[in-house]
């Protein structure tokens, strides 16, 4: 079964601008959570999709955004990107019971000039 | 509310030499918890898990990790390292009871000396 996809794989940008990146999850799962990580701030929450709806979200302002599709793929959204969003972006997927086991994709990593 | 401490930053091991990654956990409810591995450039793949259902854990590549309750740990370990060891790991805990999240710890970087 392959496993949970992203796109792209890198990315550069610049202040001001918006960035959208997509993620596939395994074949059967519902759910699809996003994180951040970064050196200073390490992995952070973002948000979780499952059936199209967002069932939780973190701590993280409103330009950062997300959806998902109803074939489980998701997409996240950053508007007017700054400095500090330059991190590596995780998507992971899981069938979607709670506490239930994660599989992580290979990350996008968003630089921002 | 959920949380994980790792101690260590980065650890050092001799090829051959017991690996000791420790984690401690702070959990409102029974927590799950959970371990990763991040190689360069990669994402992070599942070590293993914990569920209650034992309180010593088996994960893939050798490690295993115990639950201590009356410690709150979660501690990592393999007997014997090998240098494609070499890594970055995470101590992870489930969030609160409703949610689908993960809190990670800080990271340990791990370096095995040939």
């Amino acid at each position: 079964k392959a496993g949970v996809t992203q796109t792209p794989r890198y990315l550069i940008k610049t202040r001001g601008q918006q960035v959208t990146l997509s993620c596939s999850p395994i074949s059967g799962h519902r759910s699809v959570s996003w994180y951040q990580q970064t050196p200073g701030q390490g992995l952070q929450f973002l948000f979780e999709y499952f059936s199209e709806t967002q069932r939780n979200k973190g701590n993280f302002p409103g330009r950062f955004s997300g959806r998902q599709f109803s074939n489980s793929r998701s997409e996240m959204n950053v508007s007017t990107l700054e400095l500090g969003d330059s991190a590596l972006y995780l998507c992971a997927s899981s069938h979607g019971t709670l506490q239930e086991t994660q599989y992580f994709g290979p990350g996008t990593r968003l630089l921002v000039l | 509310a959920q949380s994980v401490t790792q101690l260590g930053s980065h650890v050092s091991v001799s090829e051959g030499a017991l690996v000791l990654l420790r984690c401690n956990y702070s959990s409102s409810v029974p927590p799950y918890l959970f371990w990763y591995v991040q190689y360069p450039n990669q994402g992070l793949q599942l070590l293993l898990k914990y569920t209650s259902a034992a309180t010593l854990v088996k994960g893939i590549n050798g490690f295993e990790a115990e639950f201590k309750k009356s410690e709150t740990s979660f501690h990592l370990t393999k007997p014997s390292a090998h240098m494609s060891d070499a890594a970055e790991y995470f101590c992870a805990v489930s969030g609160p009871t409703g949610a689908n999240n993960l809190f990670f710890g800080t990271g340990t970087r791990l370096t095995v000396i040939p």
